[in-house]
């Protein structure tokens, strides 16, 4: 079964400062998509950044970066020069491609950043 | 350009009534899937559709949770018969997946709260 884990349930990071938030995946399908999801205390959810299995360089995105390290089956995102905006959860999720091509996106319980002044 | 729309936006209800959300999602897109948060939680997969046809639903939907996409645009999820354990945030969210490719993110509605006395 798919599963997506993510271990920090809360990190604090300066403002200014890098941070990393991890995510690891368990996939026995060798084509799938890994994403990251910023919640605010709002409510939305946020899509950040897409890593596909196949890609073989970390994708970015403006001040984010997907550390992708597949033989680990780990896909960290790290946020670089925080700003005060991005205290938010931050959710992990996977998409599987199972051979029946049906497409399910999974989520982690994800991590709550809060950015200090 | 209009995103995923979802309403009603709150609902509080009884125990034992029945609540039904409705999910617009965008115009072009082929896919939408139905999770449910709680707290803390990371979204939970309750069902997916491809243009009209519901291709999948999670096994810890019981038989009170119905969704319908009639005609390939909008959704509606139905819960008869509500308990409390069923109050959480509905989310709904729309993605385009083509043929060939791997992409695809979700994008959400601000979801439905689902308050259940």
């Amino acid at each position: 079964a798919q599963k997506i884990t993510q271990t920090q349930p809360g990190m604090f990071v300066q403002e200014k400062e890098a941070v990393t938030l991890d995510c690891t995946y368990d996939t026995s399908d060798q084509s799938y998509g890994l994403f990251w999801y910023k919640q605010p205390s709002s409510g939305e959810m946020i899509f950040l950044i897409y890593q596909g299995s196949y890609d073989e360089q970390n994708a970015t995105e403006g001040r984010y970066s997907l550390n992708f390290q597949k033989a680990r089956k780990s896909a960290n995102l790290v946020i670089s020069a925080s700003q005060l905006g991005d205290s938010a959860m931050y959710f992990c999720a996977m998409r599987d491609l199972p051979t029946s091509g049906t497409y399910k996106y999974i989520f982690g319980t994800g991590t709550r950043l809060k950015v200090l002044a | 350009d209009t995103g995923v729309s979802q309403n009603p936006r709150h609902k509080i209800t009884k125990r034992g009534q029945n609540v039904t959300f409705r999910c617009d999602p965008i115009s072009e897109h082929n896919r939408l899937y139905w999770y449910r948060q709680t707290l803390g939680q990371g979204p939970e997969f309750l069902t997916y559709f491809q243009n009209e046809a519901q291709l999948e639903k999670s096994r810890l939907l019981s038989d009170r949770f119905s969704a319908e996409r009639p005609k390939g645009s909008f959704s509606t999820l139905e819960i008869q018969r509500t308990e409390q354990g069923d109050s959480a945030m509905y989310l709904c969210a729309s993605s385009l997946v083509l043929a060939g490719t791997n992409t695809g993110e979700l994008f959400f509605g601000e979801g439905s709260r689902l308050t259940v006395l």
